[in-house]
């Protein structure tokens, strides 16, 4: 199974700021997902990141306040821009779960940046 | 847009009673997959349904896939206390690319 990090784990930030999320897989994935999950609520997807193209972007979420960088096949990037406090929320990186005998387009997701903007 | 519906929200049950979440799709799914979240974790894959009409059991926990795939049930049978977390449906849709829709969770609460 893929084992998947993410930095920071948690942060504060004041409004107006940015802040940049990393995710790092210890393998080599075609397909990256970055979601939100508000407080107490489900998962909403931003975008999905494949290596070597644009970021395909959900209704909703703009590159200009969400960039995203996958430079390699095994790393992301999601910036959070000119933050205000309704961007407090959790942010999930995942894959799609290539484990052998299952079937793919399910996710393994990382241990998520909870981000609380003041 | 395309939604998944998932009720309850939230289940507080007594432990060794049962449990059941359901999802229903506005449209048709090309499966449906489940997930767990742990207070304080991140959503961790249970299992997925392809097929019509499929059912799939994990131990206590039984999966279900209704006959025209756009909707399921999560059973638990005779909750433990390490049930407790929210319990995710998500739908794939197909079209373009395809992408999980989740459901709204249902958080299940197990009281000793």
């Amino acid at each position: 199974s893929a084992v998947i990090s993410q930095k920071p784990s948690r942060d504060i930030c004041q409004r107006g700021t940015s802040l940049t999320i990393q995710c790092q897989v210890d393998s080599q994935v075609t397909m990256m997902f970055w979601y939100r999950q508000q407080p107490g609520q489900s998962l909403t997807l931003i975008a999905t990141a494949n290596q070597g193209s644009e970021a395909t972007y959900e209704s909703g979420f703009v590159i200009d306040k969400f960039p995203i960088s996958r430079p390699n096949l095994t790393f992301s990037t999601l910036t959070v821009s000119n933050m205000s406090p309704e961007d407090s929320s959790i942010y999930l990186c995942s894959v799609e779960d290539l484990t052998s005998g299952r079937r793919r387009e399910t996710q393994y997701f990382g241990p998520g940046t909870r981000l609380l903007v003041l | 847009g395309q939604q998944v519906m998932q009720i309850p929200q939230y289940q507080h049950v007594q432990e060794g009673e049962d449990f059941t979440t359901y999802c229903n799709s506005s449209t048709t799914l090309s499966n449906i997959q489940w997930y767990k979240q742990r207070p304080g974790g991140h959503p961790v894959f249970l299992i997925q349904l392809v097929k019509s009409g499929e059912v799939k059991k994990q131990k206590r926990l039984t999966f279900q896939f209704g006959e025209a795939k756009k909707n399921s049930s999560l059973h638990i049978t005779a909750t433990q206390t390490t049930d407790v977390g929210t319990y995710f449906c998500a739908g794939l849709v197909s079209g373009g690319y395809n992408k999980l829709i989740f459901g709204a969770g249902t958080r299940l609460a197990v009281h000793p």
